[in-house]
């Protein structure tokens, strides 16, 4: 089945140490997104890539970057974790830009120690 | 700023009612979403609402989008335990396109 996957589904990382999450899909689409979801929060977008076309949102702190190396993989990347950067972490899909769904990985639970 | 309201934030009911989550938002849109998210779970696409007066049901639920007064609801028919979940809504920033912005989510127990 066609899907978005995230690895690792749970990842512990001790303050300041750089973290690198990741999200593959097999839905062959244009664009990936990432959220940071903090808890009993709404998901809130960080960045995504319409092909290999990098947007950053306004807000986002400039610790969390991205790596899309092809079409399949993205990467976000933490620099220097803090203990609020503890969230869960959600990749999405959608098939291009404009008037298309969003489908979402299972996410990574960050814990930050 | 486009700002999305649900509420209530928090819903407890008893199996067999229905009821009723609200989704305001502040600025011209006319997509919508609804998701559904388990505990400690990703996002569920629910219902995807792209015009004025579209309406979407699936089993128990169902949706409907009024883009003049920027308004959706999502309408539980006779609640059974396993809806309890939360439900977001999220509506699409134009003229941007598929940038979402979430509402903060209604937390929904179903009491047997």
């Amino acid at each position: 089945d066609a899907m978005v996957i995230q690895n690792p589904r749970y990842q512990v990382t001790q303050f300041g140490k750089p973290v690198t999450l990741s999200c593959s899909q097999t839905l062959n689409h244009n664009v990936m997104y990432w959220y940071q979801q903090k808890s009993s929060q709404a998901p809130k977008l960080l960045f995504h890539y319409y092909d290999k076309d990098f947007n950053n949102e306004a807000d986002t702190p400039d610790n969390f970057q991205s790596r899309r190396p092809n079409t399949s993989f993205c990467f976000l990347d933490i620099r220097s974790p803090g203990l609020g950067d503890a969230a869960m972490y959600l990749c999405a899909t959608s098939r291009d830009w404009g008037v298309h769904e969003q489908f979402f990985g299972p996410g990574t639970r960050l814990t930050v120690l | 700023e486009l700002k999305v309201e649900q509420n209530p934030l928090f819903l407890s009911m008893q199996e067999g009612k229905n009821y009723t989550i609200y989704c305001n938002y502040s600025t011209t849109s006319d997509r919508l979403y609804w998701y559904r998210q388990d505990p400690g779970k990703s996002l569920e696409s629910l219902f995807v609402l792209l015009s004025n007066g579209a309406v979407k049901q699936e089993g128990r639920l169902m949706a409907s989008l009024d883009t003049k007064a920027r308004l959706s609801t999502l309408h539980i028919t006779a609640a059974v335990h396993d809806l309890s979940a939360t439900y977001f809504c999220a509506v699409d920033l134009l003229p941007y396109g598929n940038k979402l912005v979430f509402g903060a989510g209604t937390i929904l127990r179903v009491k047997s």
